[in-house]
């Protein structure tokens, strides 16, 4: 089945780094995400993985990817006030010739920075 | 990047009526677009997807028609959510991707109120 686990809660000092952790059931997924939602707003996409990865760095993020365990995280240096949202990782399952791109998001977690 | 955008960000409904919700995409052609819907604190739920010019591929539980989606142009969605109910009260999110192309453009989304 397809299924996303995130931690729904992380509170942080401004300036420490932020591990968000997320598990996926879905061993077919091609890519897997990070999106970040600011209240009442949509999804920004922060970064994404290819499945054949291990690590990603995009300046202040870090996505590792562990594909025996299923397991992705993502890891936000020198945390700011304004990184305060909640960020959701999703996972782009493979379906072969029915395969519609749809992606299976987590429930989210909420990304709490202390001044 | 691309921008996607949605109509209304936000409307109040009586129990009875019908709203119908826009997603644009408003520099690129979007020959997929997804409806999702998110309740608060929680994840994004898929609840269909449009390929334009054809008819929609709807999630297992969700009510075809009920949430009425039609994908009439390249730039254009349209999700009309009939008879609405209290219970429809969410945050309806859209996002769009051009051809194959790995990403997709999430639009601000719709807080729709039934009451």
């Amino acid at each position: 089945g397809e299924d996303v686990e995130q931690s729904l809660f992380l509170s942080v000092r401004e300036g420490d780094s932020s591990v968000i952790n997320c598990t996926y059931t879905d061993s077919s997924s091609t890519y897997l995400y990070w999106y970040k939602q600011e209240p009442g707003a949509g999804l920004q996409l922060l970064t994404y993985i290819f499945s054949n990865m291990d690590m990603k760095q995009d300046q202040r993020l870090t996505v590792l990817l562990n594909k025996k365990d299923k397991h992705l995280s993502l890891r936000i240096a020198d945390t700011q006030t304004g990184d305060s949202a909640i960020y959701f990782c999703a996972e782009r399952p493979y379906h072969g010739s029915s395969n519609t791109g749809k992606l299976i998001f987590g429930q989210g977690t909420t990304l709490q920075v202390k001044p | 990047g691309a921008v996607v955008s949605q109509h209304p960000s936000w409307v109040i409904c009586k129990s009875g009526t019908s709203v119908k919700i826009e997603c644009r995409s408003l520099d690129f052609q979007a020959t997929t677009m997804f409806w999702y819907r998110q309740f608060p604190k929680q994840s994004l739920m898929l609840m269909a997807t449009s390929n334009e010019g054809s008819k929609a591929t709807y999630e297992q539980g969700v009510e075809k028609d009920k949430f009425l989606i039609n994908h009439a142009s390249l730039t254009l969605s349209t999700l009309t959510v009939t008879s609405a109910h209290p219970e429809d009260s969410s945050f309806y999110i859209c996002s769009a991707r051009e051809g194959s192309y790995n990403e997709q453009f999430f639009g601000p989304g719709t807080r729709l109120t039934v009451l």
